[in-house]
């Protein structure tokens, strides 16, 4: 098992372009959640997913962020129109179900707006 | 509103001196916490939860709801005890961390 997969590891974009991040969870998990580190803070909850529905997302920002997870396929973050505050790093985290405690973490990917 | 406080950015101890790093938390709710840890080069991933009570690697944590307070500590660090430590805070049930900002230890000879 391989773990919880991200990629890119990272990623560049122009202010205005759009960022897509991926995250595979590990094998047998079906839920999902998505956390952003800003500089010198904490990791942030933005999205808890499972398969093909949205359960959380009271920690996404309102406008150009959006969340999923395809019944086949990766989870995709997609952050449209960046601007350079959504420099950070972005990671997911996956477990088998809503009762299992532990959250299993991607290496994260770091994006950088320039 | 939700917060964990680690008010220590990096904590330096030599080898075999004891180890207590402090986490903070406000919450209205009843607080579920944990601290997690990262290794040089390494995943974020869960050091040991407060309803488990148990010790991990040589760390504890206790639970004290009058000083909101859920410090990690072990008796005698070991080099190997060098990591980013976060402490979490859950308040969705299991699916929502809350996490501070993190304390580096440093374990040095």
């Amino acid at each position: 098992n391989a773990g919880v997969m991200q990629n890119p590891r990272h990623l560049v974009r122009r202010r205005g372009q759009e960022a897509r991040l991926r995250c595979s969870p590990m094998k047998g998990h079906s839920h999902v959640y998505w956390y952003r580190q800003l500089p010198e803070e904490g990791l942030k909850f933005m999205v808890y997913l499972q398969k093909e529905n949205i359960i959380d997302e009271s920690g996404m920002p309102k406008e150009r962020f959006s969340a999923e997870f395809p019944k086949e396929g990766p989870s995709i973050l997609r952050i449209q129109q960046v601007v350079r505050g959504d420099s950070a790093a972005y990671f997911c985290a996956s477990s088998p179900n809503r009762e299992f405690y532990e959250q299993y973490f991607g290496p994260g990917t770091r994006l950088t707006v320039t | 509103a939700q917060r964990v406080t680690q008010p220590e950015k990096l904590l330096s101890v030599f080898k075999g001196a004891p180890v207590e790093l402090k986490c903070n938390y406000s919450y209205s709710g009843s607080p579920e916490l944990f601290w997690y840890v990262q290794y040089s080069r390494q995943r974020l991933q869960l050091l040991l939860r407060h309803i488990s009570r148990e010790s991990i690697k040589g760390f504890t944590a206790d639970l004290n709801k009058g000083e909101t307070s859920f410090h990690l500590k072990k008796p005698f660090a070991q080099e190997e005890d060098s990591a980013m430590y976060y402490c979490a805070l859950d308040t969705g049930g299991g699916n929502k961390l809350t996490f501070g900002t993190g304390t580096q230890l440093k374990v040095e000879l």
